[in-house]
């Protein structure tokens, strides 16, 4: 059974930082591309990166490049989001996502 | 980046009626790689249908996928009490997209 357990969230100030980690399971983690996705409170869902295997490509959408990095450790069956200069609106639940299968998520709140 | 427009935005119905949810593309999507996902409060999304219209493991068969191109239709034939929640479609083609939900409530 695949199973994806995210941790790491939790509550940081404006331009503060957070590393979010995905411990994956039940599959051949180094075979998948790897998300992260994000829900706002009440709102929808928002693909925040993408990571294929091998790490050959990465993909951020355009709202956190340049501040978010997606990484894996295939040895370690784990997923990362180091999240730099956090804003308000980056509060959200993010999810480590394998296409359909998705963890529990991890609540990251930006607040002064 | 493909967009996803999904309508209605919510749907009011009673439990027993047929709910009929729409999802365009802005392109065409590859190999119809088309999900759709339901989510309830305080839960992850949870997959439904993949490939525009193959059904996930455990899931009723009063759940059913159609469409292909831009235009999909996600279709459940008789609602029951538990099926009021949140879908989602989502792409997974090009990394993911997911379109802005339809809201299905109790009427």
């Amino acid at each position: 059974e695949v199973q994806l357990v995210e941790s790491g969230g939790g509550l940081v100030k404006p331009g503060g930082s957070l590393r979010l980690s995905c411990a994956a399971s039940g599959f051949t983690f180094r075979s998948y591309s790897m998300n992260w996705v994000r829900q706002a409170p009440g709102k929808g869902l928002e693909w925040v990166s993408s990571i294929t295997s091998t790490s050959t490509y990465i993909y951020y959408a355009d709202s956190v490049k340049g501040r978010f990095t997606i990484s894996r450790d295939d040895a370690k069956n784990s997923l990362f989001l180091q999240m730099n200069s956090l804003r308000p609106e980056d509060t959200a639940v993010y999810y480590c996502v394998r296409t359909f299968n998705w963890g529990q998520g991890t609540l990251v709140t930006v607040s002064s | 980046e493909i967009v996803l427009t999904q309508s209605p935005g919510t749907l009011s119905l009673s439990p027993g009626e047929r709910a009929t949810l729409s999802c365009r593309a802005s392109q065409s999507i590859t190999s119809n790689y088309l999900a759709w996902c339901q989510q309830k409060p305080g839960q992850a999304p949870r997959l439904l249908i993949y490939g525009a219209s193959s059904r996930a493991t455990g899931i009723p068969d009063r759940f059913s996928g159609s469409g292909s191109g831009t235009d999909f239709t996600l279709t459940i034939s008789r609602l029951e009490p538990e099926d009021f929640a949140v879908y989602y479609c989502q792409q997974y083609g090009t990394s993911l997209t997911f379109g802005g939900g339809t809201k299905v409530e109790i009427k």
